[in-house]
């Protein structure tokens, strides 16, 4: 299974917006509904931040939000703040065998 | 409070073993199924293996080619790694993660750091 193609890098200043895409095949991202994010600081355990394409857990700012078109996950954040500066991966269910597949991960930068 | 704590990283040489261990709490371990996740350095996540609430399915990565086995002990609220044949582009932070209702992962621990070089 071949992990699911992020961007390296997207960048905005506080108070902007920015948009991480997620992209794989009908195998999995297209294919599913179970597309979840997760927010990385380097040396923390991974935060989970959505989950079934939109949902957010409890506690997650409303600032995060999911969405998918077609084979492309994406993930939104508005109202950038500095404590936002992270990596993100998204992950694709991928069938009972492999059920789970990461994205390649963004690096989230506020300028 | 969901806490999950990894242990057992530490150096190996090539073709050596390596057992990692999960301790979890605050929370009903036996109904959850749980996950390994490596981070291989400046790399991304990958998923490594998956085994649920009641040892009935296991799951492993390809790339792992029969060499990881992964269990779990109930009784004491554990979940392991076995890793043999290691090499180094097994060299990675390894992460336990339960897995929720809906194919995601809700809780991670901090990590544990498996290195190996001769």
């Amino acid at each position: 299974q071949s992990a699911l193609t992020q961007p390296r890098s997207v960048s905005g200043s506080p108070g902007q917006s920015v948009t991480i895409s997620c992209t794989g095949t009908s195998s999995d991202v297209g294919g599913s509904n179970y597309v979840s994010w997760y927010q990385h600081h380097p040396g923390k355990a991974p935060k989970f931040m959505i989950y079934d394409v939109t949902k957010r857990p409890s506690g997650v700012p409303d600032r995060f939000s999911g969405s998918k078109s077609g084979n492309t996950a994406s993930l939104t954040i508005s109202g950038l703040q500095a404590e936002d500066e992270a990596d993100y991966y998204c992950c694709s269910y991928a069938g009972s065998y492999s059920p789970y597949v990461f994205g390649t991960g963004t690096k989230v930068t506020v300028l | 409070e969901v806490q999950l704590v990894e242990s057992g990283g530490g150096l190996v040489k090539p073709g050596g073993s390596l057992r990692l261990s999960c301790a979890a709490s605050g929370f009903t371990f036996s109904g959850y199924n749980m996950n390994w996740v490596r981070q291989a350095p400046g790399k991304g996540l990958q998923w490594v293996s998956f085994i649920s609430n009641t040892n009935s399915y296991i799951y492993y990565a390809d790339s792992l080619q029969g060499r990881f086995s992964i269990s779990r002990d109930n009784a004491k609220n554990t979940l392991y790694l076995q890793m043999n044949s290691l090499s180094a582009e097994d060299t990675a932070v390894y992460y336990c993660a339960r897995s929720a209702g809906s194919y995601s992962l809700d809780h991670w621990g901090q990590g544990t750091l498996v290195t190996v070089s001769s």
